[in-house]
This record gives structure tokens, C-alpha cells and sequence, in this order.
């Protein structure tokens, strides 16, 4: 099994700063790796696919980069409602496996 | 506009069974492999389990191997997770959600709480 390693588990931003949050893999996933947004009580949601690709209707400011068993996903100037829970996954293996998660919070 | 809408969750003691289901609308649902991810209060996301749209093919993850059951019925754009011999670690939201032609998850229903407690 892929374990996905994701830092900080919490990083704590300003309103209108920038946030880069990273992803490790512990073996290549290539370019299949995924990012979702959760907000408290509400499911997922598809940020991005393919390390880089936005989702449908996925604001520019979020971005994605990365290949191989680094990625990372840069939300530049935050704004109220960025503020959440980001997780990683990968599908390049079975089992899919998802990072723990990094909580984005208001500094 | 794709809906993905769970049913089905409940307070079952362990060693129960229950059964979830999850109605799709607004894209072709037998075209798209669905996936069934759970996330225990508190918790990240686990993957649960995924079956392909046509030839339903299956994989799931080690954790509820052999104990809970995916099966989908394309006339009726249902997807089921059928969950047997529960433990009290089975107790979570449990999310359905649509893989695109590859399989991350591009479409999450709200979820369904499962309770496994005695």
C-alpha cells in the first residue's frame, strides 16, 4: 500500500497570504494524485487531478504541481471561504490511499 | 446537475449488517466506476471500496475485505455497499462518490452515518 504523507497538519494563514501544502508519497505515483477540499460538515470536494489539473469551476489561485512521490498545492491569496481541511490522494495503485488531511486555519 | 444521494446508515450493534445504498442522477451512471469512501468522526478519509460501470469489476481495501460487499444496478443508477460482521471501528460517514475515466473521485454524495455501537 502507497502511504500518502502530507505537511504541515495544520498550517495558520492571514487572509489575502498565500498557502502551500505538501503532499509525499512513499513510492512514484507518477502524475495520479488528486486534491479535495472538506469544510466541517460537508463532503469532499474534487480541487484537482492529474498533480496540476483544476476541477470544473476551481478558482485560479488554486494550483498544483508535482510528480513522482512530491506534490504540492499552492491556494495564493486566501480568502474566507479557503479556509479548510485539504487532503491528497493517490490513484496510480490499489488500494486508493489518502494523506491524513492538513487543516487550513484562520492566523 | 450530477446528485449523489446515500441512504441507509443507522445504529447497528457489532457483528450486525446494513445495507447503503446511493441513488445517481443527472450523467450516464453506467459508464462511470463508483467508489464508496468513509470517514470515522474526527477522522481522514479511508477509501472503502470501487466497481467498474459495465463488467463490474471490484477492488477493495484490506480493511473490509471479505466483510463488506459493492454492487451497483445500472437500471436503476443505484450503487449499494452491503456491510457485514460490523465493528465498532466500521462507524463513520460513508461517502459514494463517482470516479471519472480515471479513478479519483470527481462527484461526493453528502454522505450517511453508520453507527456501530452496543
Amino acid at each position: 500500500e502507497i502511504v500518502m504523507t502530507q505537511s504541515p497538519a495544520t498550517l495558520s494563514v492571514s487572509p489575502g497570504e498565500s498557502a502551500t501544502l505538501s503532499c509525499r508519497a512513499s513510492q512514484s505515483v507518477n502524475s495520479n494524485l488528486a486534491w479535495y477540499q472538506q469544510k466541517p460538515g460537508q463532503a469532499p470536494r474534487l480541487l484537482i487531478s492529474g498533480a496540476s489539473t483544476r476541477a470544473t469551476g476551481i478558482p485560479a489561485r488554486f494550483s498544483g504541481s508535482g510528480s513522482g512521490t512530491e506534490f504540492t498545492l499552492t491556494i495564493s491569496s486566501l480568502q474566507s471561504e479557503d479556509f479548510a481541511v485539504y487532503y491528497c490522494q493517490q490513484y496510480n495503485n490499489w488500494p486508493l490511499t489518502f494523506g491524513g488531511g492538513t487543516k487550513v486555519e484562520i492566523k | 446537475e450530477v446528485q449523489l444521494l446515500e441512504s441507509g446508515g443507522g445504529l447497528v450493534q457489532p457483528g450486525g449488517s446494513l445495507r447503503l445504498s446511493c441513488a445517481a442522477s443527472g450523467f450516464p451512471f453506467s459508464n462511470y466506476a463508483m467508489h464508496w469512501v468513509r470517514q470515522a468522526p474526527g477522522k481522514g478519509l479511508e477509501w472503502v471500496s470501487i466497481m467498474s460501470g459495465i463488467r463490474g469489476s471490484t477492488v477493495y481495501a484490506d480493511s473490509v475485505k471479505g466483510r463488506f460487499t459493492i454492487s451497483r444496478d445500472n437500471s436503476k443508477n443505484m450503487l449499494y455497499l452491503e456491510l457485514n460482521s460490523l465493528r465498532v471501528e466500521d462507524t463513520a460517514v460513508y461517502y459514494c462518490a463517482k470516479a471519472n475515466h480515471q479513478p479519483y473521485l470527481d462527484v461526493w454524495g453528502k454522505g450517511t452515518t453508520v453507527t456501530v455501537s452496543s
